[in-house]
């Protein structure tokens, strides 16, 4: 089983402050995936990450994977209450694999 | 597209009872996989199929626990005799077997066990 960590487990903000989140492993990924999961429902993708060092911008989130695509991080600019929910990442260990490895996930709160 | 559908929403139901979660997934897509998600061992995947044949079941926690996939478009996860530690929330996702990991979720079941 490849083990991803996400860090920090809980976060807590204000509304209009800055978070960054962490998914670090010692596994090698072909892709990485972000999905977010609100209150009863399933995760929901928000992006793929494939190429090493690749960053992408969806809105105010911006989304990186790491030189070694062994670790990614999600940066939210501005956090609105909208934002809250379980963020979890997601790695695909070779190309042509379809079955993926959840990180532990972060519960994160905006309030308002 | 409905996306992926699973019934039922909520299920309570006291220990050594069996329990059926049942799975539609996405038209066309080929891969189906259950989850279990708890607080504590946050989304586990428990198994999964591709093109109806079971792939990989190595997260299945134990004998009580079987899944079948007759058809495309149908999967079922039994659990008999239930257990109080079986209380979770299972998921059903789909994804196509080639291109991008891709999964899509359904709503999930909240299974309580009495």
């Amino acid at each position: 089983t490849q083990l991803l960590e996400q860090s920090p487990q809980f976060l807590s903000i204000q509304e209009g402050e800055n978070l960054t989140v962490y998914c670090n492993s010692s596994s090698v990924f072909s892709s990485l995936q972000w999905y977010r999961q609100e209150p009863g429902e399933g995760p929901v993708l928000l992006v793929t990450v494939v190429t090493g060092g690749e960053v992408k911008k969806l809105k105010r989130l911006t989304f990186q994977f790491g030189d070694a695509r062994k670790d990614s991080s999600l940066h939210i600019t501005a956090a609105q209450p909208g934002d809250t929910g379980l963020y979890l990442c997601a790695g695909a260990e070779q190309t042509g694999a379809n079955n993926l490895f959840f990180g532990t996930g972060t519960r994160l709160t905006v309030i308002p | 597209d409905a996306g992926v559908i699973q019934s039922p929403r909520h299920e309570v139901t006291e220990m050594g009872q069996e329990v059926t979660l049942r799975c539609k997934p996405i038209s066309g897509h080929n891969s189906l996989f259950w989850y279990r998600q708890t607080m504590m061992r946050g989304l586990e995947l428990l198994i999964y199929f591709n093109n109806n044949v079971p792939i990989d079941d190595s997260g299945m926690p134990e004998d009580r626990f079987s899944a079948k996939m007759p058809n495309a478009s149908f999967s079922t996860l039994k659990i008999q005799p239930s257990e109080p530690r079986d209380s979770a929330v299972y998921f059903c996702a789909s994804s196509l077997a080639h291109g991008p990991p891709i999964q899509y979720f359904g709503a999930g079941t909240r299974l309580s066990v009495l």
